[in-house]
C-alpha cells in the first residue's frame, strides 16, 4: 500500500522568506509527527497530532514554526522568516496509535523527507 | 548529557561479519526501543521494536535491551552490502491517554560492509 509521502522533496529558499512542507500520511492513520533532522544534531521531534486532540507542540524550537492537520489526514509544517539554522531535512511520520492497545501500535512509518536548505 | 547517545561511526566491515551497534541512555522513562534503519536520502525505516530486557531476534538482527545498565544493541549476523546505512536507535517513555509517544533519537551509526 502508498506510504507516507512529503512535498516537496528539496526546497531551496532566501533567507527570510516562508516555507510550507506537505505531509500526507498512510490512509487510516490517526497520528501523525514532525521531525527535523539535521547534520551534528540526528532527529528531532517537533510535533504530533493524534485524532481532535490538541497537538503536542513541545518540540518546536520557535514561534516561527507552525503545523496544522486538516480533516485529520494532510498535514503542513510552516516555517516563517526563515533562517540558516532551519536547514535540514524535515520527516514526517504516521502511525495507528491505540491509546487503549499501548504503545506498540504507536510503530511510526517515516515518509522521504523534505530537504530544505536556506541561503 | 544527551538523553540518547549513540557513537556515530563510521564503522566499516567486512561482508560476512557480526556487527554490533550499540546505544546508552540516560532517562529511565524509557520503556519502549527501536532500532530504524536509514539509506541515504531515505526516510528511516523500523526494523525492530522491544519494550522489554532481554533479547529479541528476526532473521539475522538481534535486538537486545538490559535496562538496568540503560544499554541496548543491535547485532547484525552475516553483514551483506545491502546493509551499508545508518542505523538509529530510538526510544520513548509510555504516556497515558492521547499522549505524545514522541521517539528521542540517538544521532545514528554509518555502517559500510565491504564486499
Amino acid at each position: 500500500g502508498a506510504g507516507v509521502s512529503q512535498s516537496p522533496s528539496n526546497k531551496v529558499t532566501e533567507k527570510g522568506k516562508d516555507v510550507e512542507l506537505r505531509c500526507d500520511p498512510i490512509s487510516g492513520h490517526t497520528a501523525l509527527y514532525w521531525y527535523r533532522q539535521s547534520l551534528g544534531q540526528g532527529l528531532e521531534f517537533l510535533i504530533y497530532f493524534q485524532g481532535n486532540s490538541a497537538p503536542d507542540k513541545s518540540g518546536l524550537p520557535s514561534d516561527r514554526f507552525s503545523a496544522e492537520r486538516t480533516g485529520g489526514s494532510v498535514s503542513t509544517l510552516t516555517i516563517q522568516r526563515t533562517q540558516q539554522e532551519d536547514s535540514a531535512v524535515y520527516l514526517c511520520a504516521s502511525s495507528t496509535r491505540s491509546r487503549l492497545a499501548g504503545p506498540h501500535t504507536d510503530t511510526q512509518y517515516f515518509g522521504p523527507g523534505t530537504r530544505l536548505t536556506v541561503l | 548529557q544527551k538523553e540518547v547517545e549513540q557513537d556515530p561511526g563510521p564503522l566499516s566491515v567486512p561482508e560476512g561479519a557480526i556487527v554490533s551497534l550499540n546505544c546508552t541512555y540516560s532517562n529511565s522513562a524509557f520503556q519502549y526501543f527501536m532500532w530504524y534503519r536509514q539509506y541515504s536520502r531515505k526516510g528511516p525505516e523500523l526494523l525492530m521494536y522491544t519494550y522489554s530486557s532481554g533479547n529479541k531476534e528476526d532473521g539475522r538482527f538481534t535486538a537486545q535491551v538490559d535496562k538496568s545498565s540503560k544499554y541496548i544493541s543491535l547485532f547484525i549476523r552475516d553483514s551483506q552490502p545491502s546493509d551499508s546505512a545508518t542505523y538509529l536507535c530510538a526510544m520513548s517513555a509510555i504516556s497515558s491517554g492521547a499522549g505524545s509517544y514522541q521517539l528521542t533519537f540517538g544521532k545514528g551509526t554509518k555502517l559500510s560492509v565491504i564486499p
